[in-house]
């Protein structure tokens, strides 16, 4: 089956300090992840893409990394603002030949506080 | 637009009545989708249109779900005889190809009374 898993459900931490968001995915045949922040009330946003062969890709504070023999991610933010405050979303791309098709993980909530 | 236009941002209906839920993607945007995000929940996915193909229906959840694309652009998602376990955010989002970046619009909240 294919499934996005992510890890933890939620985290509060403070401003300036570093996390780490884990996903985990069993999606196949794989072709690429996405990472998306959605804040309270809009549409999530793309912060990455990656493919097969991408094991890293940054886009500002936000680092995403990529294990396909594992089938992990993880998104990697630095020193951290209220700003950043907001779910983010895994969602791994498989190819069916005729079709893209999307499973979104459920997100990770993040509170950032002073 | 700039970017994905949605509307209405906030709708709010009588159990029963048939709603109407309008997507306008980027211009030049062949593929458009229609997902369903539950409180607290990830997203789920109702429908897909790519180009002049038949539009992947097997996210929706029942016959009383249908979306149409007209001309390639516009896309409207039609609820009838809404039920409150109908009441989400109903996000639409284009892409330039089909595997592609998606651009999310802000979404349309529906509650059914």
């Amino acid at each position: 089956k294919n499934q996005v898993e992510q890890s933890p459900q939620s985290l509060i931490i403070l401003e300036g300090k570093n996390c780490t968001l884990q996903c985990n995915y069993t999606v196949s045949p794989f072709s690429n992840l996405r990472w998306y922040k959605q804040d309270t009330g809009r549409g999530p946003v793309s912060l990455t893409i990656m493919t097969f062969s991408e094991n890293t890709k940054s886009n500002g504070r936000y680092t995403a990394t990529l294990d396909a023999d594992t089938k992990q991610s993880s998104l990697h933010i630095t020193a951290s603002q209220l700003s950043d405050s907001a779910s983010y979303i895994c969602v791994v791309s498989r190819y069916t030949g005729t079709a893209s098709k999307l499973t979104f993980g459920t997100g990770t909530r993040l509170q950032v506080t002073l | 637009g700039a970017g994905v236009s949605q509307s209405p941002s906030n709708k709010v209906t009588e159990k029963g009545k048939d709603v109407e839920l309008r997507c306008d993607p980027i211009s030049g945007h062949t593929a458009l989708y229609w997902y369903r995000q539950s409180l607290g929940q990830g997203l789920e996915f109702l429908i897909y249109f790519q180009g002049n193909s038949a539009p992947d229906k097997s996210g929706l959840p029942s016959d009383r779900f249908s979306a149409e694309r007209t001309g390639g652009s516009v896309s409207t998602l039609t609820i009838q005889r809404t039920q409150q376990e109908d009441s989400a955010v109903y996000l639409c989002a284009s892409t330039p190809v089909a595997g592609g970046e998606l651009f999310f619009g802000e979404g349309s909240r529906l509650t059914v009374l």
